[in-house]
């Protein structure tokens, strides 16, 4: 049992570039996430999906694009990377559980550097 | 839209003494409240987290965290604190049941020394 899962763990790109961050969990969730973290500013939400097919924009959703390619797996990609962009990626999931209010479990997260 | 402060960007105790981290949190409805942990080059794990059943949340690891109301805060602490709880802390703060709208804290350091 993996958990949830990143790749690449590392990446530097030059402005202008594009690539696409690969995430996938293997716990059946419905919900999945994509955050940035950057110093003295904690974690800001993306993009989210609640369930497969759907996504909608979080808190910093400017220069990026999100594919919910099925249940396990959810891709970010920035179609032309700028320096605003570097930064720390995590991916995470959760099961909607009104009852219990289910936790959010993380992946270990791509450090992009955009120079 | 709902928003957390967390006091102290860094925090030193020493192996054996009481950790207290501090979160204060704005909410327009009754909140859900989380307290998270990061070791280094790791994702977030879940240490405790506030849903309205009790005012005193216990975690993992000897956690805890009060609810006050009346205070806006969501206080985690330690009794004794150990080596390994050197790691970042991150307060959160959600006002829908789905995390939709999580907001994190910038984060607190804690160094523990020997």
């Amino acid at each position: 049992n993996a958990g949830v899962t990143q790749t690449p763990k590392f990446q530097v790109l030059k402005t202008g570039q594009s690539m696409t961050l690969q995430c996938a969990q293997d716990m059946n969730h419905n919900s999945m996430y994509w955050y940035r973290q950057d110093p003295g500013m904690g974690l800001r939400l993306i993009y989210y999906s609640a369930s497969e097919g759907t996504t909608d924009k979080g808190e910093v959703p400017n220069g990026y694009n999100v594919s919910r390619l099925n249940k396990r797996e959810f891709s970010l990609r920035l179609e032309s990377a700028a320096p605003s962009q570097t930064s720390v990626y995590f991916c995470a999931s959760s099961e909607e559980d009104r009852s219990s209010y289910n936790e959010q479990f993380f992946g270990p997260g791509t450090r992009l550097t955009v120079l | 839209a709902q928003s957390v402060t967390q006091l102290g960007s860094h925090v030193s105790v020493s192996e054996g003494a009481l950790v207290l981290l501090r979160c204060n949190y704005s909410s327009s409805v009754p909140p859900y409240l989380f307290w998270y942990v990061q070791y280094p080059n790791q994702g977030l794990q879940l240490l405790l987290k506030y849903t309205s059943a009790a005012t005193l949340v216990k975690g993992i690891n000897g956690f805890e965290a009060e609810f006050k109301k009346s205070e806006t805060s969501f206080h985690l602490t330690k009794p004794s604190a150990h080596m390994s709880d050197a790691a970042e802390y991150f307060c959160a703060v959600s006002e829908t049941y789905n995390n939709n709208d999580m907001r994190f804290g910038a984060g607190t350091r804690l160094t523990v020394k020997p």
